[in-house]
């Protein structure tokens, strides 16, 4: 079967660094997502990646390795804002979106 | 503000209710999705409708109904529910289902059923 496996919940500082990992097994691979959702709002896009590698935008990063079903979403200099869900999916080769469960993001002062 | 707005935001109905929920997207988007989203599990996605014809339906009961009048609106009927469909109901639209482009959600109805 397909399956996104991400952490249930993490805790991190304001002004520190968090590292959000997500593993996936899919049915093909055509891209991952990385989407924010607040509490009790709409999940917003953060990033996509197809290749290998880091791509960065402004304090968020997110890396890819196909070979080992694995990506990260890197946060720098956290905020208080920050705090939400991070939520992975995995669009396989049918370009259905599978998604992982989230992550809930704790900042703390 | 989304592109995508969804109405009503909170819904409480019984069982023996009908209530339907409304998704309207501004974006131009020829695909449109209701996904059901309950605590700490995935999103499980319901229905998928690509230039208003329903390409997917993911083994959803039948008491949930949708329907797409046109590209940017859909609608999800809901009667005779179960205590275990109380969850946020999130409609999204992209640009093709068969497209590695993001999707845009609404902000959701949040269904409790009693």
């Amino acid at each position: 079967g397909q399956n996104i496996d991400q952490p249930t919940e993490m805790t991190a500082t304001e002004g520190a660094i968090v590292q959000i990992n997500c593993t996936y097994q899919t049915s093909g691979f055509n891209g991952l997502f990385w989407y924010q959702q607040h509490a009790g709002e709409a999940p917003t896009f953060l990033s996509y990646n197809v290749l290998d590698g880091l791509e960065e935008k402004g304090r968020f990063s997110s890396f890819l390795s196909r070979s080992k079903g694995y990506s990260y979403l890197l946060l720098k200099e956290l905020q208080m804002k920050d705090s939400a869900s991070y939520l992975c999916a995995v669009l396989d080769s049918n370009y259905q979106l599978i998604w992982g469960a989230g992550t809930k993001l704790i900042i703390k002062p | 503000e989304t592109g995508v707005t969804q109405t009503p935001r909170h819904l409480v109905m019984g069982m023996t209710n009908k209530k339907s929920l409304k998704c309207e997207q501004h974006l131009g988007h020829n695909a449109m999705y209701w996904y059901k989203q309950s605590a700490k599990k995935p999103l499980e996605l319901m229905f998928v409708y690509s230039l208003e014809e329903r390409v997917e339906n993911n083994s959803v009961p039948s008491r949930f109904s949708p329907e797409c009048p046109n590209s940017s609106h859909l609608f999800l009927h809901l009667h005779t529910l179960q205590p275990e469909d109380s969850a946020l109901y999130l409609c999204a639209s992209s640009q093709g289902p068969d497209r590695n482009t993001e999707a845009f959600f609404g902000q959701g109805t949040r269904l409790t059923v009693v």
